[in-house]
């Protein structure tokens, strides 16, 4: 399968600060990325979808301005959480949309951020 | 009414045995269906899709699709402890490429 790759994989900061989550789909290009959040024993939550080269979607509920999306190549897309505060402590993963043949989602390893 | 349906389990099975995982979900205009696995603390890695109504085997892994029922399986074979996870069901949204996943059922083989 594809790989796709997650910097930093887990994170601690202070209340407040600003945390940028990096996803790089490192064998294909992507046009298409997604960021999802995971709490303890819930599911996936898809958060936004980048789009390369335009603004991302964001889903019903989540604040486009405190998570800032960037899809600047076909190959990296960040997640910025700006001012986190303790609730958003969560499992935030990403995935790239190959579109080779049947278009799959391909998930990257997630970045764990705890807000203190 | 969950857009996608899961039995949470856990589901245990003896280790040799079938798996069957079951999913129902909601949006008729749904084309592709996903199952993903997840080990506690990691992130999902794709098992398998289908798009088709029927079987579709991929070594121990065997999804089944009935669209007429909106519904998904899938089937693991010789279960091993190994395959003790967490296995999503994912369908995606109408005609976008968003997923919408279950909450996952739990699978415990034990030796």
């Amino acid at each position: 399968g594809a790989v796709v790759s997650q910097h930093p994989s887990w994170v601690i900061c202070k209340s407040g600060t600003s945390v940028k989550i990096e996803c790089r789909s490192l064998d294909f290009q992507a046009t298409t990325m997604f960021w999802y959040r995971q709490f303890p024993k819930q599911s996936l939550m898809l958060m936004a979808t980048s789009n390369e080269g335009s603004k991302a979607t964001y889903e019903q509920g989540v604040e486009k301005d405190k998570f800032l999306i960037n899809h600047a190549s076909l190959t990296l897309s960040t997640l910025t959480v700006t001012s986190a505060h303790p609730e958003d402590s969560s499992f935030y993963i990403c995935s790239a949309l190959s579109t080779g043949g049947q278009e799959t989602q391909y998930f990257g390893p997630g970045t764990r951020l705890l807000v203190l | 009414q969950k857009e996608v349906e899961q039995n949470s389990g856990p589901l245990s099975v003896p280790e040799g045995a079938i798996a069957s995982l079951n999913c129902t979900y909601s949006d008729r205009g749904s084309q592709s269906f996903f199952w993903y696995r997840q080990y506690s603390g990691k992130s999902p890695e794709l098992i398998m899709f289908i798009y088709s109504n029927g079987d579709k085997e991929d070594g121990r892994f065997t999804a089944q699709l009935n669209k007429a029922s909106q519904y998904v399986s899938l089937l693991i074979r010789d279960s091993q402890p190994s395959d003790s996870a967490t296995y999503l069901c994912a369908v995606n949204r109408g005609d976008t490429d968003k997923l919408i996943f279950g909450t996952g059922t739990r699978l415990q083989v034990f030796p």
